[in-house]
Parts: C-alpha cells; structure tokens; sequence
C-alpha cells in the first residue's frame, strides 16, 4: 500500500528555515517523480517543486532560489528544505507522489502546516 | 499564482449534470499537455478524479468524465449526489514555466 507521510512543520518566524520530510511506503522514492505542493488555509492548491527520477530538480517562480527539493534514497524520503521564509509561505504542505506515464499525481500526503509569523 | 482558470462555484440538484470548465493558454492545455482533475472533499486531502483528460482512476465511479478540447478542459458530474459537495481543480503541465500548474479550483454545491 501506498503512503505518503509529512513532517517537520510548525510555527516558524519570517526569515527563518524548515525542512520538511516525507517518508514514503510501498514504492520507491526515486523511481519515478515526485512534488511538493502547498495550500493556502481556505485557498487553492499550488504547485511548489519536483524531483525526477534522474534528479532533475524544479521550482515555482515563488520559491525558486530559496527551497530545495532532494530525497535521501537510503530512507526512501522527500525532502523540502526552506529557507529566507515570508509570510506568504503559510501554507499545508503535500508531499505527492507522479502518476507514471502522466504529469498528475496520483498519492498525496496528509500534509503539514507551516506558519510563518512573528 | 494560478494558470488555470475555473469557475468559482456550480451548483445543482441532486440528479442533475453539472460541469466545470477550466481554461489555459498555448503553453500548458494548448501545447498538448494533458488535463486532470482532482476532488477535495471538505477537511481532506486532494484525490485524483480523472487523469489524462478522460481517464478514471480505479475505484471513482463513472459518473465524473473528463474532456479536453484546444486550450480548455472540462469535467462533467452526472447524476449529482450529496456527496459530490467538493472543491475541484484541474492540473496540468506548463511548458513555458517548466513546471504544473493548478486551476484556481471550483465549488460544487448540491442544492
């Protein structure tokens, strides 16, 4: 069975760092893609990052040059490392797993909710 | 910031058939990248509905069908029951930010 489970969030100060993990289960981390995406309390989904099989790496224009997506292969796990926070980073956090042989995804974590406020 | 747009909310009586339409550009739907659609039911995670424009993954029933035509996709629920009372987004890929894109998500009230 498939899971996807998120930690490492909580109530963090502007400018500050986090790093958020996803222990994965039931496949294998780096054999296919997988994302980041964020929500807004009360708003819509927005895509964050992703890291292909290969170890490609990409990024939204919002967060590019302060996250970084990478995954440890040993602990099968995803990782999101965040830096120079803003406000407009609170969000929950999913971590999703790409749909093989289609840009969707077809798992999602539970998600974890970062707050970034003074 | 999203590039995808939805209707804001559709609403309908149980039975009936409703659709959400979501409309890109010429660099994610238009440039033959897929749609997919997702439902998020209230305090739960996202869940894939449709996948590849038309394609149902197991277990969702065939009562939500997808379709894609140009720059615009759309996802109709036939035979709407209570339960259908969702957010829904649709998702694509963007070739000009190299990245995928979510539609600004679509409320769907069973009257």
């Amino acid at each position: 069975e498939v899971q996807l489970v998120e930690s490492g969030g909580g109530l963090i100060q502007p400018g500050g760092s986090l790093r958020l993990s996803c222990a994965a289960s039931g496949f294998i981390v780096s054999s296919g893609y997988m994302s980041w995406v964020r929500q807004t309390p009360g708003k819509g989904l927005e895509w964050v990052s992703v890291i292909y099989s290969g170890g490609s790496t990409h990024y939204a224009d919002s967060v590019k040059g302060r996250f970084t997506i990478s995954r440890d292969n040993s602990k099968n796990t995803l990782y999101l490392q965040m830096n120079s926070l803003r406000a407009e980073d609170t969000a929950v956090y999913y971590c999703a797993r790409g749909k093989s042989g289609s840009f969707c995804f077809d798992y999602w974590g539970q998600g974890t909710l970062v707050t970034v406020s003074s | 910031q999203s590039v995808l747009t939805q209707p804001p909310s559709v609403s309908g009586a149980p039975g009936q058939r409703v659709t959400i339409s979501c409309t890109g550009s010429t660099s994610n739907l238009g440039a033959n990248y897929d749609v997919h659609w997702y439902q998020q039911l209230p305090g739960t995670v996202p869940k894939l509905l449709i996948y590849g424009n038309n394609n149902r993954p197991s277990g969702i029933p065939d009562r939500f069908s997808g379709s894609k035509s140009g720059t615009s996709g759309s996802l109709a629920i036939t035979g709407l029951q209570v339960e259908d009372e969702a957010d829904y987004y649709c998702q694509s890929y963007d070739s000009s930010l190299s990245g995928f894109v979510f539609g600004t998500g679509t409320k769907v009230t069973v009257l």
